[in-house]
């Protein structure tokens, strides 16, 4: 079963405009979610983590239990935040197993 | 400190035949888990290690297999390889107990590809 859904494959937004990356998860437990990004030529890491509610390099996430939701945002998309963006959970009870999803390719056009 | 270091960086084996990827985690860290990345897809969850015992695994057959070292170094072991195992290999580390609450460090991955 499909655990983390990121509708988007592709996004492109101008230099300055608001993004909003979208991730649905499906787990009726508490969950821990997490944002990886991945630049051109670089490898996966981890961009911000649900528990510690910070905001890394302008993005921000909230956790929607209700919506089962953990959408990415930024108000003014730079052209420096092109970039893949995974969206993953954890279920602490399968020995910290993660689940991502399919990611969403950034582009932002300046 | 170091990082996660994966190696080869890239490899190409025949339909049938067995691969070792290598895997050493980043200083302090005791868990290791392996993913593999299909063309276009997420990262799949293929096993983890913590304390040389594997406490997780996927959605893999038994061909894919796995060990920790003493030194938290790590192998994926792939047997009877198939086209469908053609795919990037990640390797990532994270501290005692911290993945799921701190995610984890990821490598940059082998490239592996069946023929």
């Amino acid at each position: 079963a499909q655990r983390v859904t990121q509708p988007e494959k592709l996004l492109s937004v101008f230099k300055g405009a608001p993004v909003e990356l979208k991730c649905n998860y499906s787990y009726s437990g508490s969950p821990e979610l997490f944002w990886y990004v991945q630049y051109s030529r670089q490898r996966l890491q981890l961009l911000l983590r649900h528990i510690s509610r910070e905001s890394i390099k302008g993005f921000t996430a909230d956790l929607n239990k209700g919506e089962t939701s953990f959408h990415l945002k930024k108000p003014f998309a730079q052209e420096e935040d092109s970039a893949m963006y995974y969206c993953a959970l954890s279920l602490m009870n399968t020995g910290n197993q993660f689940y991502f999803g399919t990611g969403t390719s950034l582009t932002v056009i300046p | 400190e170091t990082g996660v270091t994966q190696s080869p960086t890239h490899l190409i084996k025949t339909r049938g035949q067995q691969v070792t990827l290598r895997c050493s985690s980043q200083s302090g860290h005791n868990t290791v888990s392996w993913y593999q990345q299909a063309l276009g897809q997420g990262p799949q969850f293929i096993f983890q290690y913590y304390r040389e015992e594997e406490n997780g695994r996927g959605n893999f057959p038994p061909r894919f297999s796995g060990l920790q070292f003493p030194n938290y170094s790590s192998e994926l072991n792939v047997n009877a390889l198939e086209l469908d195992d053609s795919a990037l290999y990640l390797c990532a580390s994270s501290s005692p107990g911290g993945g799921g609450f701190y995610g984890y460090t990821f490598g940059s991955g082998t490239r592996l590809t069946v023929v």
